[in-house]
């Protein structure tokens, strides 16, 4: 069966440093990947997607970026966060290649901006 | 453009009583929809899906709904409630577009009184 797993569970950062949350998935080959935060109490907003390797598209201009370096995992970084990055990051698959898909979610990294 | 919009942000229910989430959708092509739970701090779990099939569908833990093309809804309701109900659940939407993306409905809190 296929298994998410993010890292880490929560992180608190002051203002100006660097960020790096990990997401990998297993049993499956090639999957949808996808970024998401949720701020406190709100919906989710998808940050970026990725169809493949090095193949990843941004949904809103930030101050965040993507990777995705092997198969199976999804970094979300940033060089120099911001107050406003606060939120809670979830990171989700679904299987290529196949439309109507539900994706499927890690549970999640509760970042705090001081 | 695709849409999908949950009619009420807070919902409170007594334990033993009837639950009922209500979605509706906007789209121009048959969707696949789903219902996913989400508990504090928590990924987003799949509730149920629909997928073209049968109109009612059952998910987990005694939830269903049902899929209405005429009022474009897609209301998730259960029975009788249970204290572990509580939590927030959206109500999702999925075309045949580029990397299953999905739209996100804003959510509902579900409370429920003992």
């Amino acid at each position: 069966s296929q298994t998410i797993h993010q890292w880490p569970a929560t992180l608190v950062q002051p203002v100006g440093s660097p960020l790096s949350l990990e997401c990998t998935v297993e049993g499956t080959s090639n999957p949808n990947l996808y970024w998401y935060r949720q701020a406190a109490g709100r919906g989710l907003q998808l940050l970026f997607y990725s169809v493949g390797i090095g193949q990843i598209s941004s949904e809103v201009p930030q101050n965040l970026s993507a990777s995705r370096p092997q198969d199976r995992q999804f970094i979300l970084s940033s060089k120099k966060l911001l107050l406003s990055d606060s939120g809670f990051y979830l990171c989700a698959w679904s299987p290529p290649d196949r439309a109507y898909q539900p994706q499927h979610f890690g549970d999640g990294t509760r970042l705090s901006i001081l | 453009a695709q849409s999908v919009t949950q009619l009420d942000s807070h919902v409170s229910v007594s334990e033993g009583t009837p639950v009922l989430l209500r979605c509706n959708y906007s789209s121009s092509y048959s969707p696949s929809l789903f219902w996913y739970v989400q508990h504090p701090n928590k990924g987003l779990q799949l509730l149920l899906k629909y997928t073209s099939a049968a109109t009612l569908v059952k998910g987990i833990n005694g939830f269903e709904a049902e899929f209405k093309k005429s009022e474009t809804s897609f209301h998730l309701t259960k029975p009788s409630a249970h204290m572990s109900d509580a939590a927030e659940y959206f109500c999702v939407v999925s075309f045949n577009t580029n990397a299953g993306k999905s739209t996100f409905g804003d959510g509902t809190t579900l409370t429920v009184k003992p």
